[in-house]
Parts: C-alpha cells; structure tokens; sequence
C-alpha cells in the first residue's frame, strides 16, 4: 500500500528554534509538495519539488526553506519559528502530473 | 495566476435531501480540476478529477462535478446526503506544468438526520 511518513504527529518548539520536518515517500513519486491548514483558509502551497534537488515557490514560501537530496524524501525548514507558522504541515506526493494526491497524516506544530 | 473560491464554507442539508458544493476557479491555463475530502482526523481522500475529457466526472461514493468553462465553475453534487458525507470538502486547481496545485479554502458540509 502506499504510504507518505510524517515524522512527527504533534511538535512544539520556541520562537526563534530552527524546526525541520520531514517527510519520506516509498512510491518513488516525481512530485512532493508542502502545505500548511488553517481553518478557513484551506490548504496553502509552501513549496513543491518537481524532481531531486529541484524546487519551486508556492503561495506562501516565507520563512521556509526546503530540501531534497534523495527523491523519497522532502524537508520543510523553519529557518527561525515564529507563532504564526503555527499550524498543520501536510506533506503530499504523486507519480506526475495531474495524478492524484497521497497525502501524510500531518504534523501539528506549535510554536510559543 | 490560479485560484480558487468556494462559495460556501458551510453548508447543511438533511440527510437524503441533494448536496451541492460550489466551486469556482480561475487559471490562465486549461485547468485540472479535482475534489477531495477531509473526514474528522483522517488524511485527504481524492473524490474524482477532471483533466479535458468528459466535462461530467463521476467519482467515488456518489459524488459527481461537472466543468463549465463558460462559467468557470467546477460545482460538487451528490443526489441524496448520507450521514457518512459529513466533512470538510476541498476544490483544487492545477494550472501551470500540472504542477502547482491551489487549494480552495474548504467547505464544511453538516447532514443532519
């Protein structure tokens, strides 16, 4: 079956605290993409990458910064938490384009 | 330049009676159109697509959409409500290289016995 792995479920740092996510996918999908979830506001697109070592902007990249070294895995990088990057990360893969999403179970990061 | 708006972020019908969630989406490109949901603490689920062939798609669980580029609308609608529907409900939209996928802020549709 197929699977996206969140490392974490629920993390709480300090302001200021460089915070990494992970997220590894065992399908060997092109696509891998970061979002955020906050109530009323859907899902936001932080970054996506297309292929190893390629990244791209989405709406909301600010503050984040991604890795991708080896296909099955995608990092999002809080260079230095703030209290409005609380929120539900969701990571997300697919074989290509314009297939469907596989989405992980999200990490629930706070920050104080 | 895409986006995405749902008309309504929370709709209730009883159960039985028709759903219909409203999408409507902008894309300098031919979109990719697609629904997911949201279940209470569980992971997004893909309801159906549509990617430039039949402009009425038929998904999973009853659910259909269909796209009218004249209106720019991608509506959701199922024709009886069964208490299980009840969750958050996402329109998305791909527009550029099929790769940048905007999300619309969700509607949250309640069923009511």
């Amino acid at each position: 079956d197929v699977k996206v792995t969140q490392s974490s479920r629920y993390l709480v740092k300090r302001t200021g605290e460089k915070v990494f996510l992970e997220c590894v996918q065992d399908m060997d999908h092109e696509n891998m993409f970061w979002y955020r979830q906050d109530p009323g506001l859907g899902l936001r697109l932080i970054y996506f990458s297309y292929d190893v070592k390629m990244k791209e902007k989405g709406d909301i990249p600010e503050g984040y910064s991604v890795s991708r070294e080896k296909k099955e895995r995608f990092s999002l990088i809080l260079e230095s938490a703030s209290t409005n990057q609380t929120s539900m990360y969701l990571c997300a893969s697919r074989p290509g384009q314009n297939e469907k999403l596989f989405f992980g179970s999200g990490t629930q990061l706070s920050v104080l | 330049a895409q986006s995405v708006t749902q008309l309504d972020s929370h709709v209730s019908v009883s159960e039985g009676t028709p759903v219909l969630l409203r999408c409507n989406y902008s894309s300098s490109y031919s979109p990719s159109l697609f629904w997911y949901v949201q279940h209470p603490n569980k992971g997004l689920q893909l309801l159906l697509k549509y990617t430039s062939a039949a402009t009425l798609v038929k998904g999973i669980n009853g659910f259909e959409a269909e796209f009218k580029k004249s209106e720019t609308s991608f509506h959701l609608t199922k024709p009886s409500a069964h208490m299980s529907d009840a969750a958050e409900y996402f329109c998305v939209v791909s527009g550029w290289a099929g790769n940048m996928l905007t999300f619309g802020g969700g509607t949250r549709l309640m069923v009511k016995p």
